[in-house]
């Protein structure tokens, strides 16, 4: 089955440790994507890539490190700069030709 | 800076259509109107998409007014599976900007 994985479902960690969020897709998809929501809200871009070993920041990037090395695969790791971490993260794909996304089914993590 | 404004949310009967609005007054020509749902604590799921004529597809149809300062999202037969938040965006089919900007949605709620 063609799609976009992200482990784990939950995550936990104490405040201060940096934490990575994995995401890989089989689509074969160029581009991918990094938003975070909040209760009750839309999402927000937190970075995109839209090719392998290049990636932007979004509207929210502060206290989160993206990587790109290889096309299925876009980690996402949020650093202890990031001050309200506690959120839902959803990763995204799409092709470069066509905007639509194609959404992981999240990970969310928890600072304690 | 809003570029949809939709209703906070609405109740739908089940079995019976449900017309989920979106304004959109300052479209541009080369906007397309998308809208996606999103099931609670799950990644967002694209619906359909136009740019000036209706469209259908297996999951609802989406009727574009002929000025394109609104559009009504319809599912014909609603379930209770379709409870969720759905999202009406535009932006360009083709763009650099790759950002989907989600507002806050109209929370459906399908009742038995």
């Amino acid at each position: 089955d063609g799609g976009i994985t992200q482990s784990p479902k939950y995550l936990f960690r104490k405040e201060g440790q940096n934490v990575t969020l994995s995401c890989e897709q089989n689509l074969n998809h160029d581009a991918m994507y990094w938003y975070r929501q909040d209760p009750g809200q839309g999402l927000r871009l937190i970075y995109y890539s839209q090719i392998v070993n290049d990636f932007q920041k979004g509207d929210i990037a502060e206290g989160y490190s993206v990587s790109r090395e290889k096309k299925e695969s876009f980690p996402l790791t949020v650093t202890s700069a990031q001050k309200n971490p506690t959120a839902f993260y959803l990763c995204a794909s799409s092709t470069n030709s066509d905007n639509e996304q194609f959404f992981g089914p999240g990970t969310r993590l928890t600072v304690l | 800076d809003a570029k949809t404004t939709q209703p906070t949310s609405m109740d739908c009967a089940e079995g019976r259509a449900a017309n989920l609005p979106c304004n959109h007054s300052t479209i541009s020509g080369n906007e397309y109107v998308y809208w996606y749902r999103q099931i609670h604590s799950q990644g967002p799921q694209y619906i359909i998409h136009g740019l000036k004529n209706n469209e259908t597809n297996e999951m609802a149809s989406l009727i574009i007014t002929e000025d394109r300062k609104s559009s009504t999202l319809i599912l014909p037969h609603a379930t209770l599976r379709d409870t969720a938040v759905y999202y009406c965006i535009v932006r360009p089919l083709r763009s650099n900007d790759y950002k989907l900007s989600f507002g806050a949605g109209t929370t459906v709620t399908v009742r038995a």
